[in-house]
């Protein structure tokens, strides 16, 4: 079993739709991170979260740390919202990651 | 500083060349990670310095593999004898001295194709 586990693994979406997408993982970690990759491989980080809630712009990551879970939520979704979305756990001096939520929001 | 920035983008080799990736982190950054990615996949991590030294390898790091980091700033990755399975994204991330609230910043990678 992957230390990171994310869920659902391919999301479609109208614009417009309010997107949940969700990371569970199994270590203790210091910090998750929610990270953006859009085709060309590139990697964003949107947030990096040890507790509670983050907010920028229409998106909203939060982590329970006691269930080992965060939660991205993207409000009023956009087709430029369509990325596959990673999340990764840090511990042991390293990132762990997940295989991604592929996310596509139709115009 | 315009960020964590890899060369080549892109790499095409025959199977059983050499092939070399470039990573610059960030100024000041002393750790430095490279990652590799397949197809589907998340990143998975592949080996780490701090300043000049490299404190961790992964398995998945064959005797193939070498990194370097000689003077604690830009890191290489050299790939021996390369073979099809090693067609993948390879991504760098720097970060500053781990603490807490450390963030890590992430190349645009290096996507290497052996045909």
């Amino acid at each position: 079993k992957n230390e990171v586990e994310q869920s659902p693994q391919n999301l479609t979406a109208q614009e417009g739709e309010f997107i949940t997408i969700n990371c569970s993982y199994s270590v203790g970690i210091s910090a998750l991170h929610w990270l953006q990759q859009h085709p060309g491989g590139g990697i964003v980080s949107l947030f990096m979260l040890s507790s509670g809630k983050k907010k920028h712009g229409r998106l909203i990551a939060t982590i329970n740390i006691q269930e080992k879970h965060s939660s991205l939520h993207i409000t009023a979704s956009h087709p430029r919202d369509s990325a596959v979305y990673i999340c990764a756990v840090r511990g042991n001096n390293r990132l762990a990651f997940g295989k991604g939520n592929q996310v596509v929001v139709i115009p | 500083d315009t960020g964590v920035s890899q060369n080549p983008r892109h790499k095409i080799t025959k199977r059983g060349q050499n092939v070399t990736f470039r990573c610059d982190p960030i100024s000041e950054h002393n750790r430095l990670y490279w990652y590799r990615q397949t197809l589907g996949q998340g990143p998975e991590f592949l080996t780490y310095f701090q300043n000049e030294a490299q404190l961790e390898k992964s398995r998945l790091l064959s005797d193939r593999f070498s990194a370097e980091r000689p003077k604690g700033s830009f890191s290489t990755l050299e790939i021996q004898r390369t073979e099809q399975g090693d067609s993948a994204m390879y991504l760098c991330a720097s970060s500053p001295k781990i603490r807490q609230g450390s963030e890590t910043f992430f190349g645009q990678g290096t996507r290497l194709t052996v045909v």
